[in-house]
């Protein structure tokens, strides 16, 4: 089991482009879920996906999207990025049926710098 | 905001036991005590959880005051991989995880 992968491992953007992020959940997970993480700071919530709907939204504007795949991967776009969206992008996943009893599996992650 | 409160930072010798604080006064009866750790440069992993009774795993036990306002995580014998920054968290039946800044483990060889 690869558990939860993530691509790319690295991007390099300009202000103002678009970027998509791209998450495969660990087998048997059908929930995923996205966190910002900047340097120092403990992973912020962005938003959580279950049966290909946007269940669950943190403190992120409207740039911040993503779409969950009928095989449950998933992915997080951010549209207009911003010098502070510069960060690293994390991927879980858990099952969802009593998710809050279970761990969230956590992905490497994406490091994302906007220049 | 996180619900939980931590040191910033701590301190242990290698091989010796850590005991990790963490404040939790305004938990409610359905919130599950979670931790998790971030090794350097990695994704957070799962450490341990519960609700009301202590917990013992192949990590790690979970130490959970009677009021459950407070618990401590214990790392029985501190190796160099160890060192991390840890976070103890609430989770309920909303499922989604609320990090703080988390308490950062230095371990002293």
């Amino acid at each position: 089991d690869a558990g939860v992968t993530q691509s790319p491992t690295h991007l390099i953007k300009t202000r103002g482009q678009q970027v998509t992020l791209r998450c495969s959940p660990k087998s048997g997970h059908d929930t995923v879920s996205w966190y910002q993480q900047a340097l120092g700071q403990g992973p912020q919530f962005i938003f959580q996906y279950y049966e290909e709907e946007e269940r669950q939204r943190g403190n992120f504007p409207d740039r911040f999207s993503g779409h969950q795949f009928p095989n449950y991967s998933s992915e997080l776009n951010v549209n207009a990025l911003l010098l502070g969206d510069s960060a690293l992008y994390l991927c879980a996943s858990s099952p969802r049926e009593l998710g809050y009893l279970y761990e969230q599996y956590f992905g490497p992650g994406t490091r994302l710098t906007v220049t | 905001d996180a619900k939980t409160t931590q040191p910033n930072s701590m301190e242990s010798n290698e091989e010796e036991p850590v005991h990790l604080p963490c404040n939790h006064s305004t938990i409610s009866g359905t919130d599950y005590i979670h931790w998790y750790r971030q090794l350097p440069s990695q994704g957070p992993e799962y450490v341990i959880h519960g609700l009301t009774s202590n917990v013992n795993n192949r990590m790690a036990s979970l130490a959970i005051a009677e009021d459950r306002k407070s618990s401590t995580l214990i790392l029985h014998r501190a190796t160099l991989r160890d060192a991390a920054v840890y976070y103890c968290i609430l989770r309920d039946r909303d499922d989604k995880i609320i990090f703080g800044k988390g308490t950062r483990l230095h371990i002293l060889p």
